[in-house]
């Protein structure tokens, strides 16, 4: 089976450029989630879909970044503009939604602002 | 969600069990415990979960305590490739997904 798909793998761009994150869950999950990892911050979730729709951003550090999830197997993070600060390897996860399945995650896109 | 307690850091001799402890004292009765562990430069891998039973699968053991306040998670052949951090979370059920909140968790290292 394959597991979620995430690309790219890594990603380096000049501060201000628009980065675009993707993200194919495990064919028929229906919950998607977007992590972001650092040394200080450690792991720290951004945001999470239900059946496509976003149900809590609180976790979005600012405008400047956004999610979607056009249809179940494909979403979207965008940062734009860029800052040397969102460098991070990013993480996307999927699990079915009901019940008390574990969330499976992606290997990462492994991101570096200049 | 409940806080979780847990060593930074422990070393194991490959063969032998590890044992990995985690504080939950403040676990509601309707809060699971769960661990994940996250090998270098990988996404975190789920491992095992549990209520208040001691739960056994193919990769661990997960004793939690009677008053369900700690609980041990056990790697019974410790491996090599068992280093990693592992992370252990407490988090309630509901309808719809939960999201997970991550510790610093526990680096554990096993040595040849």
């Amino acid at each position: 089976d394959a597991g979620v798909i995430q690309s790219p793998r890594h990603e380096v761009t000049e501060m201000g450029q628009e980065v675009t994150l993707r993200c194919k869950p495990i064919s028929g999950h229906n919950s998607l989630f977007w992590y972001r990892q650092t040394m200080m911050r450690g792991l720290e979730l951004l945001i999470y879909f239900n059946n496509n729709v976003p149900i809590d951003d609180s976790g979005m550090p600012e405008d400047r970044f956004s999610a979607k999830m056009p249809n179940a197997s494909f979403s979207t993070l965008k940062i734009q503009p860029s800052e040397p600060r969102d460098s991070a390897v990013y993480f996307c996860a999927s699990s079915p939604t009901t019940g008390i399945q574990p969330q499976h995650f992606g290997d990462g896109t492994r991101l570096s602002i200049l | 969600d409940a806080k979780t307690t847990q060593p930074t850091s422990m070393d194991c001799a490959e063969g032998r069990a590890a044992n990995l402890p985690c504080n939950h004292s403040t676990i509601s009765g309707n809060e699971y415990v769960y661990w994940y562990r996250q090998i270098h430069s990988q996404g975190p891998q789920y491992i095992i979960h549990g209520l208040k039973n001691n739960e056994t699968n193919e990769m661990a053991s997960l004793i939690i305590t009677e008053d369900r306040k700690s609980s041990t998670l056990i790697l019974p052949h410790a491996t090599l490739r068992d280093t990693a951090v592992y992370y252990c979370i407490v988090r309630v059920h509901n309808q719809g997904a939960q999201k997970l909140v991550f510790g610093q968790g526990t680096r554990l290292t096993i040595n040849p």
